[in-house]
């Protein structure tokens, strides 16, 4: 069974330009969340999808942030003209979701700097 | 806003168990208590889940208090591999519309030899 998979792991973008990441969730979980951990803070809610609908955003998610799912499988979380404030681990989650589960496993992030 | 208080930090020794509190005393009937912890540069890592009723695996014991307004997570023989955050988060019932995770900053558990 492999985790969550997310890449690049590592990004360094400059200021204003477009960076996109990828997640690969767990095989058959029908829902993806994005989250975003800035230093010293625990991870914060982006959005999230259940198959591929997206179905939550939060107010964090400015209009430079897009996130896409497909088809279902693997998704995409693209920011636009960078800012500093921008810079953090954005982590991404799946889970498998019935009526009596619902536990996201985590990836293990993509570390985004900005300069 | 997270809707659970943990002290900042602890630490124990190796071999020995690490009792991990944490107050959510606005919790509804229909809300969980989850356990993450996030080892340094990782991803957070699932540990339990409980609703009401004590829970055990192979990484940790979960005790939640008969009013469901605190619990404690237990490692029972920690290693130093455990130093990590422990993040202690409550949740809408599985199956859920609003399954997001809120976490608040978590308790530094610090294992030393």
């Amino acid at each position: 069974d492999t985790g969550v998979s997310q890449d690049p792991r590592h990004k360094i973008t400059k200021r204003g330009q477009n960076v996109t990441f990828r997640c690969d969730p767990i095989s058959e979980h029908n829902r993806l969340y994005w989250y975003r951990q800035t230093l010293g803070q625990g991870p914060e809610f982006l959005t999230y999808f259940q198959n591929e609908a997206q179905l939550e955003k939060s107010r964090l998610l400015s209009d430079r942030f897009s996130a896409e799912r497909p088809k279902g499988s693997f998704s995409t979380l693209e920011i636009q003209r960078t800012e500093q404030g921008d810079s953090a681990m954005y982590l991404c989650a799946s889970s498998r979701n019935t009526q009596t589960t619902d536990t996201q496993y985590f990836g293990p992030g993509t570390r985004l700097t900005v300069l | 806003d997270a809707k659970t208080t943990q002290p900042p930090s602890m630490d124990c020794a190796e071999g020995r168990a690490a009792n991990l509190p944490c107050n959510h005393s606005t919790i509804s009937g229909n809300e969980y208590v989850y356990w993450y912890r996030q080892i340094h540069s990782q991803g957070p890592q699932y540990i339990i889940h409980g609703l009401k009723n004590n829970e055990t695996n192979e990484m940790a014991s979960l005790i939640i208090t008969e009013d469901r307004k605190s619990s404690t997570l237990i490692l029972p023989h920690a290693t130093l591999r455990d130093t990590a955050v422990y993040y202690c988060i409550v949740r809408v019932a599985e199956g859920g519309a609003n399954s997001k995770l809120t976490f608040g900053k978590g308790i530094t558990l610090s294992v030393r030899p």
